[in-house]
């Protein structure tokens, strides 16, 4: 089965500007997770998706950040406009019955 | 409230060395799980481990192994004799039942294996 897909890769954009990232996960996996880690600290919840519904979403730092995950398969993570303190890698994880999570490979974001 | 500390920032070992990982967790709940990811230099996440809060029993699968402790709320990792394959961040992970089982990550042991 094909696993977490996440692109881009990397991405380096300048700060004011907007950024997209996508995440694929599992078919057929409900669950799915938006997590990142920032400048070598420890890896940080954003939100988690059930199907379409947010069900969690305290983990998102503030209002420039927007995800959504239309007819519950893939997920968009948009950050407008983008701080510098947005560097790090973001990574998205899917799961089904709320155990055996599966991470993409991540984005690694850059904002100069 | 969820925590989980991984005291060592970064640990160096000399290949064939035996290298032990700590992770020492806080919950409330008494149904959770806990986990080990592997990072590489690549950059995934490479799962290891899930072990849930009623089986304490030990685990080894080949060079690793993983002792559970809830007297000490420990979940610690050892490598036996390293390689500099093993050369990776490892973060140690806890999730619970009650909240939607987000995974609360320790800050992360850099491990660096020296030929």
């Amino acid at each position: 089965e094909a696993g977490v897909t996440q692109f881009p890769s990397h991405s380096v954009i300048e700060k004011g500007q907007t950024v997209t990232l996508r995440c694929d996960p599992i078919s057929g996996h409900d669950n799915l997770y938006w997590y990142r880690r920032v400048m070598g600290k420890e890896i940080k919840f954003l939100l988690h998706f059930v199907k379409e519904s947010k069900q969690d979403e305290s983990g998102m730092p503030n209002n420039r950040f927007l995800a959504e995950r239309t007819g519950g398969t893939y997920s968009t993570l948009k950050v407008q406009p983008a701080e510098l303190e947005d560097s790090g890698v973001y990574f998205c994880a899917s799961s089904q019955a709320g155990y055996g999570y599966t991470f993409g490979s991540g984005t690694r974001l850059t904002v100069v | 409230a969820q925590k989980v500390t991984q005291a060592q920032t970064e640990i160096s070992v000399v290949e064939k060395e035996d290298v032990t990982l700590d992770c020492v967790y806080e919950t409330r709940d008494t149904t959770y799980y806990l986990f080990w990811y592997k990072q590489p230099p690549s950059g995934e996440l490479v799962f290891l481990i899930r072990r849930n809060s009623f089986d304490e029993q030990n685990e080894i699968s080949g060079r690793y192994s993983w002792n559970f402790q809830k007297s000490t709320s420990s979940f610690n990792f050892t490598i036996t004799a390293s390689q500099v394959v093993d050369s990776a961040v490892y973060f140690c992970a806890l999730s619970e039942w009650e909240y939607g089982n987000k995974l609360v990550f320790g800050a992360g042991t850099i491990l660096r294996v020296k030929s």
